[in-house]
Parts: C-alpha cells; sequence; structure tokens
C-alpha cells in the first residue's frame, strides 16, 4: 500500500516554462488536495477535489490549474511558472467519512 | 472562519526534559484539531487528532495533547523528548460540523520548529 505518491521529486524550472505535477492515491479516498508550503506560512491549500471531475479553488489559486479524471489521480499544472511559484508542493488525500489527510512525500520547485 | 496559532516559532529542550509546543485555535464550528509532525525533507505524519470525544489525547511516539474548549488551546506535549522527536510540528483545525463536507478543509499554524539538544 502506496498511499499518497507524488512525481516528480524535485523540479526546476525557467520563468515561462510549464510543467505538470501528479498525485496518486491507492486508498480510494474521495477528496484529495494540493498545498504549497513556504518557509514560515505553513501549509496554504491551493485547490481541491471533492470527488472525480470536480474541483474547487482553495486560499492561493492563481497561477495553478488542476484536473481530477480519475478517482485516484490529481494534477497540479503550472502554464507560465513565476519565480514565486518556487516553493514545495504537498499533495493529500482523505476519505468521504474521515476527518484526517494523509499527505504525499513533497515535490520541490525552483523557478529561475 | 478558522484559524490556528502557534504560540513559538522554535522551541529548545534537551534530551530526556519534557516538551510544550503551544497551540490556540479559533473555529466557528465544533473543530477537530490534529497534530502533524514534518521531519527534515519528509511528508507531514499525523501525531494525534481530537475528533469531540475524550479530551486528552494519546498520540503516537509518546505525544499527547489536551483540548480545552474554554482556553482554546490544543497543546502538544510530551514528558520526555528523544532525539529523534526533532522536526516541525504543525497544529492544524478543521471545521468539523459536516464531516462529508469540503467543510473538512484544513487550516495550518505556522510550525513550530522543535531542537532537541543531546
Amino acid at each position: 500500500n502506496a498511499g499518497v505518491t507524488q512525481t516528480p521529486k524535485f523540479r526546476v524550472l525557467k520563468t515561462g516554462q510549464s510543467m505538470t505535477l501528479l498525485c496518486a492515491q491507492d486508498m480510494n479516498h474521495e477528496y484529495m488536495y494540493w498545498y504549497r508550503q513556504d518557509p514560515g506560512m505553513g501549509l496554504r491549500l491551493i485547490h481541491y477535489s471533492v470527488g472525480e471531475g470536480t474541483t474547487a479553488k482553495g486560499e492561493v489559486p492563481d497561477g495553478y490549474n488542476v484536473s481530477r479524471l480519475k478517482k485516484q489521480n490529481f494534477l497540479l499544472g503550472l502554464e507560465s511558472a513565476a519565480p514565486s511559484q518556487t516553493s514545495v508542493y504537498f499533495c493529500a488525500s482523505k476519505g468521504l467519512w474521515a476527518y484526517e489527510q494523509y499527505f504525499g512525500p513533497g515535490t520541490r520547485l525552483t523557478v529561475t | 472562519a478558522q484559524s490556528v496559532t502557534q504560540l513559538d516559532s522554535h522551541v529548545s529542550v534537551s534530551e530526556g526534559t519534557p516538551v510544550l509546543l503551544r497551540c490556540n485555535y479559533s473555529s466557528s464550528y465544533s473543530p477537530s484539531l490534529f497534530w502533524y509532525v514534518q521531519h527534515p525533507n519528509k511528508g507531514l505524519q499525523l501525531l494525534l487528532k481530537y475528533t469531540s470525544a475524550a479530551t486528552l489525547v494519546k498520540g503516537i511516539n509518546g505525544f499527547e495533547a489536551e483540548f480545552k474548549k474554554s482556553e482554546t488551546s490544543f497543546h502538544l506535549t510530551k514528558p520526555s523528548a528523544h532525539m529523534s522527536d526533532a522536526a516541525e510540528y504543525f497544529c492544524v483545525v478543521s471545521a468539523a460540523a459536516d464531516r462529508g463536507s469540503t467543510l473538512g478543509r484544513l487550516y495550518f499554524g505556522r510550525g513550530t520548529q522543535l531542537t532537541v539538544w543531546p
């Protein structure tokens, strides 16, 4: 049981480039979330999904897009990367009747 | 609205001494509260959770936390620190009024870095 996995683990982009981060969970969870972590800020919610085919904006959605075409996968896209998007990105998932979220290992993204 | 304040950004203790990490919360609903731990370059691991059952909650690795509604606090404690406890700790609140809805969103504190000296 892998839990929540994220691909890739590290990435360096130039300003203006695009990329997609993949999150996969094997726990059959309905809810999935994307967060970013910046020093001294805790984790902030970017987008989330309450089920296959549905997405919603979180606290800091600007500059990001998401898709949930399959229940087990949640993709985070950056169409035109900016240095302000340098961060560590975490994906999480939650069962429908659960309280707690389970987190992936993170993706460290640097935009130069 | 939900929010969390972690009162200390850094805490240093000697190995074998007690640990206290302080957290105050604000919630419009009956809250669920969590403590997560993050070791360097790792993801977040759930230490313990409060979900309106017993107010004293025991977690993994000897940690526990007490929910005090009158003080809106959820402080994390451990009787004796170990070197392996050195990590960043996050206090987290969720609105638990409706577990099956988007109110399951988590709101994170800014974290407390725990250093353990030998």
